[in-house]
């Protein structure tokens, strides 16, 4: 199946600094990604989706200050989690669906801030 | 997009069947149905999708009954390995957007 891919697989950072996550459709092109926010012993909660050219659809209650979204090209999304907090310390895992509509995840990246 | 509900966690041992069963009393007539498998620390994984009746791959099988308000997944002789979070999804194909439900816990036992 396809593969999508994340960098970095882990990230420790101090509090008001930004992070920035990479997401990457490896063998097909997505014009749509999604990423999600997981805490520990709960469901994946979508964040907001990801459009190449233009700009990203946020779920309610997700802040789009807070986390930057770029799709850059047809391969590339990028998350930008800016002067991240103690709070914001989760699994992000993105996703893009390939062109039979199904979905291929990445492999998550957690983010501890300090 | 239809909510979903399943068990919260259940329990089973090597070498046995499991069935998951998921409701989702409002699907919509364009809905398909859809299950992931987690590990810890891993995204989620495809692992079979449906419209109706009954579906089958090389690692599980998925039952849908006529009025499509809920569906079974079937693992044959689960092994430890099993062990892991599914979730059932109902999506609609244009839309790609996939909600998630709570999952259901599943541990297997030696």
């Amino acid at each position: 199946g396809a593969v999508v891919s994340q960098h970095p697989s882990r990230v420790i950072c101090k509090s008001g600094t930004s992070v920035k996550i990479e997401c990457r459709s490896l063998d097909f092109q997505a014009t749509t990604m999604f990423w999600y926010r997981q805490f520990p012993k709960k469901s994946l909660m979508l964040m907001a989706t990801s459009n190449e050219g233009s700009k990203a659809t946020y779920e309610q209650g997700v802040e789009k200050d807070k986390f930057l979204i770029n799709h850059a090209s047809l391969t590339l999304s990028t998350l930008t989690v800016t002067s991240a907090h103690p709070e914001d310390s989760s699994f992000y895992i993105c996703s893009a669906p390939d062109s039979n509509n199904e979905q291929f995840f990445g492999p998550g990246t957690r983010l501890t801030v300090l | 997009l239809a909510k979903t509900t399943q068990p919260i966690s259940m329990d089973s041992y090597e070498g046995q069947e499991v069935n998951i069963t998921c409701s989702h009393n409002n699907i919509a007539t364009n809905d398909y149905i859809t299950w992931y498998q987690q590990f810890p620390s891993q995204g989620p994984r495809f692992i079979i999708q449906g419209y109706k009746t009954k579906v089958t791959n090389e690692v599980a099988s998925l039952f849908i009954p006529a009025d499509r308000k809920s569906s079974t997944l079937s693992l044959p002789r689960v092994s430890l390995s099993d062990t892991a979070v599914y979730y059932c999804l109902a999506w609609m194909d244009s839309s790609y957007k996939l909600i998630f439900g709570s999952g259901t816990r599943l541990l297997v036992r030696p």
